[in-house]
């Protein structure tokens, strides 16, 4: 199995809500990653957890809170977004420092903030 | 530091064409190299990769070289087709966890 999971596929929410993303992989990655995708643009990294700890936050705004409850599992939490925050999020995974492995992507969660 | 740089697009090509994609990069000691492809609405998916100097990576018509000695990791197809009709994105992963993505090409072929 090399597939990453993302829910909810779409997602619109107002600047007031609090929502969260979903992620998860069942092939034993102890690396996993956000990324934020604007349109014709590459994947801009914004958290990597290693070994389920943050190790990397690439100065991200607090209204994206990250969390990974385990192995397989990484959230990704809302709260006051802005209009400019609507894109496309990419979760992936990957075998942790080890230089060879390559990401698995998901899908995405296209988040429109309105 | 570590960076890739990757040939501006779009890329319009007729079908049975002949796809290049250039792609050079700067790192320090010896990374992985990756092309990643992504489809209108998905997210990205490996496409082929290479972990050492002189490596050829393959799949679906697609190749690529690591050139140590020019830094370089163009991506050919020999024959393309209009379902390859995507947004190409070369990538490199040192030590650690980061991958580096070059800003993409895309690429359009018409019948």
């Amino acid at each position: 199995d090399t597939e990453v999971t993302q829910t909810p596929k779409h997602l619109v929410m107002g600047m007031t809500n609090k929502k969260s993303l979903k992620c998860e992989q069942h092939m034993g990655h102890r690396a996993m990653y956000w990324y934020k995708q604007k349109a014709k643009k590459p994947p801009e990294l914004m958290f990597v957890y290693s070994y389920e700890k943050l190790s990397i936050n690439e100065s991200v705004p607090s209204r994206f809170s990250p969390e990974c409850p385990n192995s397989s599992l990484l959230n990704l939490h809302l709260h006051a977004l802005q209009p400019e925050d609507s894109a496309l999020y990419l979760c992936a995974s990957s075998h942790p420092l080890a230089g060879a492995y390559e990401q698995y992507f998901g899908p995405g969660t296209r988040l429109t903030v309105t | 530091g570590n960076s890739v740089t990757q040939m501006e697009g779009p890329v319009t090509l007729s079908e049975e064409a002949f796809l290049t994609i250039n792609c050079t990069y700067t790192a320090t000691g010896y990374p992985s190299l990756f092309w990643y492809v992504q489809y209108p609405g998905e997210g990205l998916q490996l496409l082929l990769k290479a972990t050492k100097a002189d490596d050829k990576g393959s799949n679906k018509g697609f190749e690529a070289t690591y050139r140590k000695e020019t830094t370089s990791f163009h991506l050919e197809k020999g024959s393309v087709q209009v379902s390859d009709s995507a947004v190409y994105f070369c990538a490199l992963r040192n030590t650690g966890n980061q991958f580096y993505f070059g800003t993409g090409t895309s690429l359009t072929v018409i019948p």
